[in-house]
């Protein structure tokens, strides 16, 4: 069975820094998609950044980027220039095909002023 | 709708009452998902639907745990004789058919509170 793991359960950084969240995952496919969900308190589950297994170049979605690294399984986020809304749980997940998305157990960051 | 909607926000009942909670997924989105999230915890899987059929039911906890969706939209997640530890967040997310536009996301409501007395 799939799973995701990410080994930090909590995160601080200083307003306008950069931070990466660590995310490791084991599987057998090759093909799948890798998700960063961010749930803020209001507990809605907002998709921060996809990647699709196929694809090489790392994606990146303005101030998120990740560094996805296939044969290490590994799926980092990094959140550059850190601003007050970015803090957030954030949740890891890997969906192969139409399955279910499996989720890692979350990291907690917080944004000091 | 524009989003995936879910029914009540909130629901306090008392141990070993029955509580249906209601999951309006957007239009045309053919998969249906439901989680469980625990206080400050992680989110677990507990039903798959594609269309109306569940390929996946391998998350439900227990045989008080129940789902249904019909006309391939609308999903009723049941629960019977609540205890204290199905108190939870309970999600539900929806997906559009495989192949063309389908970017492999999943679309989240904002879930419903169940606290259970």
């Amino acid at each position: 069975a799939q799973t995701v793991t990410q080994s930090q359960p909590e995160m601080s950084v200083q307003e306008a820094e950069t931070v990466t969240l660590s995310c490791t995952y084991d599987t057998s496919e090759s093909d799948y998609y890798l998700f960063w969900y961010k749930q803020p308190p209001s507990r809605q589950m907002i998709l921060v950044i996809r990647q699709e297994a196929y694809k090489q170049q790392n994606a990146t979605e303005n101030r998120f980027s990740v560094n996805f690294q296939k044969a290490a399984k590994s799926f980092s986020l990094k959140i550059s220039d850190s601003q007050l809304g970015d803090a957030a749980m954030y949740f890891c997940a890997y969906r192969q095909g139409a399955q279910k998305l499996v989720f890692g157990q979350g990291t907690r960051l917080t944004i000091n002023p | 709708g524009a989003g995936v909607s879910q029914s009540p926000s909130n629901k306090v009942t008392e141990k070993g009452k029955d509580v249906e909670l209601r999951c309006d997924p957007i239009s045309g989105h053919t998969a249906l998902y439901w989680y469980r999230q625990s206080l400050g915890q992680g989110l677990e899987f507990l039903i798959y639907f594609q269309g109306n059929s569940a390929p996946d039911k391998s998350g439900l906890p227990s045989d008080r745990f129940s789902a249904e969706r019909t006309g391939g939209s609308v999903s009723t997640l049941t629960i019977q004789r609540t205890q204290q530890e199905d108190s939870a967040v309970y999600l539900c997310a929806s997906s559009s058919p495989q192949g063309g536009a389908n970017t492999g996301e999943l679309f989240f409501g904002e879930g419903s509170r169940l606290t259970v007395l």
